[in-house]
């Protein structure tokens, strides 16, 4: 059973990064038959994809053309993990994260979810 | 981006009875292998996501098969056969054909 243990702060001051990790079980970071995404939720933007990471004999990233310029997906074989961070964040970042999997059994569908972490933007 | 539009986007339903929501994309989502990436998921209250259905018409591992999707081309739908009191919630569907990912608004079952 896959399994997304999702951590980092729940508040950030606006201007400052935005760094949320996610431990998986069950499943390898490595694996070329799954990717690794951020999604996010907010009520004025409901389901909102950011960004994945895939390992295919080399990484491949893909990030969402509305956060390009300030996202960043890394992952950690060592740990088993991957991670996100959101530059320049404002109070329209504020919403709940979610790390999930897509996997080439599931049609790359998102299959396994985090527990989601709602993180707010504010000084 | 493809853009997702669903119908309804509020649906009471009678236990029992049978609901049908409906999702609609700005482009074809058939990808250059010729397979489909619609979903469906399902969000309870307070919970993250649960895929529901993958491929148009694939059930995920243990949901109920009163769950069903088709569709082709930009035109899906979702169906339930009839509604349990366990399956209100909001309704997304969601394209992973191309970058970047993108869902529907929602719609929101509930019970009448």
């Amino acid at each position: 059973q896959v399994q997304l243990q999702q951590s980092g702060p729940g508040l950030v001051k606006p201007s400052q990064t935005l760094s949320l990790t996610c431990a998986i079980s069950g499943d390898s970071v490595s694996s070329n038959s799954a990717a690794w995404s951020w999604i996010r939720q907010s009520p004025s933007r409901g389901l909102e994809w950011l960004g994945r990471t895939h390992y295919s004999s080399k990484w491949y990233n893909d990030y969402a053309v509305s956060v390009k310029s300030r996202v960043t997906i890394n992952s950690d074989t060592s740990k088993n993990q991957f991670s996100l961070q959101l530059n320049s964040v404002t109070p329209e970042d504020t919403a709940v994260y979610y790390c999930a999997r897509g996997a080439y059994d599931s049609g790359w569908g998102i299959d396994y979810w985090g527990q989601g972490i709602l993180v707010t933007v504010s000084s | 981006d493809i853009v997702m539009t669903q119908t309804p986007l509020s649906s009471p339903v009678t236990l029992g009875q049978p609901a049908s929501i409906s999702c609609r994309s700005s482009q074809s989502l058939v990808h250059s292998d010729g397979n489909t990436y619609l979903s469906w998921l399902q969000q309870r209250p307070g919970q993250p996501p649960r895929l529901l259905i993958y491929k148009i018409s694939n059930r995920f591992s243990g949901v109920p098969d009163r769950f069903s999707g088709s569709g082709a081309g930009t035109d899906f739908t979702l169906k339930i056969s009839g509604v349990e009191a366990e399956d209100v919630g909001v309704y997304y569907c969601m394209q992973t054909t191309q970058f970047p990912y993108t869902f529907g608004q929602g719609t929101k079952l509930e019970i009448k």
